[in-house]
């Protein structure tokens, strides 16, 4: 099973402040087979990004995603009051699916 | 647009077996992968199984000796089965569609089951 470490666990910003989310797996992720999904309370979680790098559709061009092998990021160029949310990771080209432990982001 | 809602009981006992059902509309049940997702109370996400609309089934490891997803493609509906229930198993379950070769597109609500006597 491929685990998935988000960090940092807490990221504490400012709304207009740029964020920088990391995913980290214990082996390669085949074919970049990586999304990032955002939950809200009581909410399920909405899928951000898909294929490490493509954006789902209705998500704003703030969010971005890269990486390949290993190493992940999400980077959301400048914070709306929206965004503050937890963050997850997925891999999903291994079986089982597995999900990061998640980032919190929260209002500084 | 798609839509999907769990359905069950919201208290099940120890030992005994959980049973939710996903219903699905606005959209075909085929050539899809149907899933379910939990998430304990403040915790993390963990994928339990999904079925393909071919019936067949993929399950989680950790969970594979207590599941079964199953499909009702007459009423648009699949369904989890989870035995043996402790208070471990408390937790908010999601169903979920995923396109094959992609992640999740679409998820339920969400229906909170605890496990308690």
């Amino acid at each position: 099973e491929i685990v998935l470490t988000q960090s940092p666990g807490t990221l504490s910003l400012s709304p207009g402040e740029r964020a920088t989310l990391s995913c980290r797996a214990s082996q390669s992720v085949s074919s970049s087979y990586l999304a990032w999904y955002q939950q809200k309370p009581g909410q399920a979680p909405r899928l951000l990004i898909y294929g490490a790098s493509s954006r789902a559709t209705g998500t704003p061009d703030r969010f971005s995603g890269s990486g390949s092998g290993t190493d992940f990021t999400l980077t959301i160029s400048r914070l709306e009051p929206e965004d503050f949310a937890v963050y997850y990771c997925q891999q999903y080209g291994s079986s089982p699916i597995t999900f990061g432990q998640g980032t919190r982001l929260e209002i500084k | 647009q798609v839509q999907l809602q769990e359905s069950g009981p919201g208290l099940v006992k120890p030992s005994e077996t959980l049973s939710l059902t996903c219903t699905v509309s606005g959209g075909s049940i085929t050539s899809y992968y149907w899933s379910w997702i939990r998430q304990p109370p403040g915790k993390g996400l963990e994928y339990i199984g999904h079925i393909y609309y071919s019936g067949s089934t993929n399950y989680n490891p950790s969970l594979k000796s207590r599941v079964t997803i199953s499909l009702d493609m007459s009423k648009n509906q699949f369904s989890l089965k989870l035995s043996s229930v402790t208070a471990a198993d408390t937790a908010v379950y999601f169903c979920a569609r995923r396109p094959g070769g992609n992640t999740f597109d679409f998820w339920g609500q969400g229906t909170m089951v605890t496990v308690s006597s």
